[in-house]
């Protein structure tokens, strides 16, 4: 069965740490890897990475996959109270084409003043 | 664009009776996704359609939950009899072709059965 785990399950931090939140996968058919950023409402899109060891970059927030060990890590510098949020891992497949999602259980992440 | 709507956003249901969440897709967005969110716990999928079909329904229960994406107006997620355990958040996702960026999110209904 396909499984995409998350690491930590939750993270208080204070303004101006960095962390790094963990994702691991075991999919069949591995097609690519995208985070997301929930807040109280709808989750948002934050990257998508297919290729191994190329950086996705936007802002404090970045993002790297590793296809032979079968991991991504996201980074958040200088974090501010608003990164309070759920993030979300999921991976998609190439196995019935459908562009479902895949989800890990998600790290809450706090981030105190 | 008014994006993913969903509603209602928050429903309270007594035990046994019926749920039915409702999802108005991106305009020309013909692919719908539906997942649920448990306390704890990160979406999983349950039911894919596209126009008046059933793609995917491999994550659905196999009773009292029904989905369906007509030809005209919003698709609709029905929980027949709840029970406490259908408490959740549910969330309707909708595509055009691009499978992957092309994805957006409604805020969600939170259902509680009480």
């Amino acid at each position: 069965e396909d499984k995409v785990v998350q690491s930590p399950l939750s993270l208080v931090v204070h303004e101006g740490d960095t962390v790094t939140l963990n994702c691991s996968y075991e999919v069949t058919n591995f097609r690519s890897l995208l985070w997301y950023k929930q807040e109280k409402k709808a989750p948002t899109f934050l990257f998508m990475l297919t290729s191994s060891g190329i950086e996705k970059k936007s802002g404090r927030l970045s993002s790297i996959l590793d296809k032979k060990e079968l991991f991504s890590i996201l980074n958040i510098t200088a974090t501010q109270t608003g990164d309070s949020a759920i993030y979300l891992c999921a991976t998609t497949t190439y196995s019935g084409n459908t562009g479902k999602l895949i989800f890990g259980q998600g790290t809450t992440l706090q981030v105190k003043p | 664009n008014a994006g993913v709507m969903q509603n209602p956003r928050h429903l309270v249901r007594r035990r046994g009776q019926e749920a039915r969440l409702r999802c108005s897709p991106v305009k020309g967005h013909s692919h719908v996704y539906w997942y649920r969110q448990l306390p704890e716990e990160g979406l999983k999928f349950m039911v894919y359609l596209q126009k008046e079909n059933i793609i995917d329904e491999s994550g659905m229960p196999k009773e009292r939950f029904s989905a369906e994406f007509p030809k005209e107006g919003p698709s609709i997620l029905r929980i027949q009899q709840v029970v406490r355990g259908d408490s959740a958040a549910y969330f309707c996702a909708s595509r055009g072709l691009d499978r992957v960026y092309g994805y957006t999110f409604g805020s969600g209904t939170r259902l509680t059965v009480v």
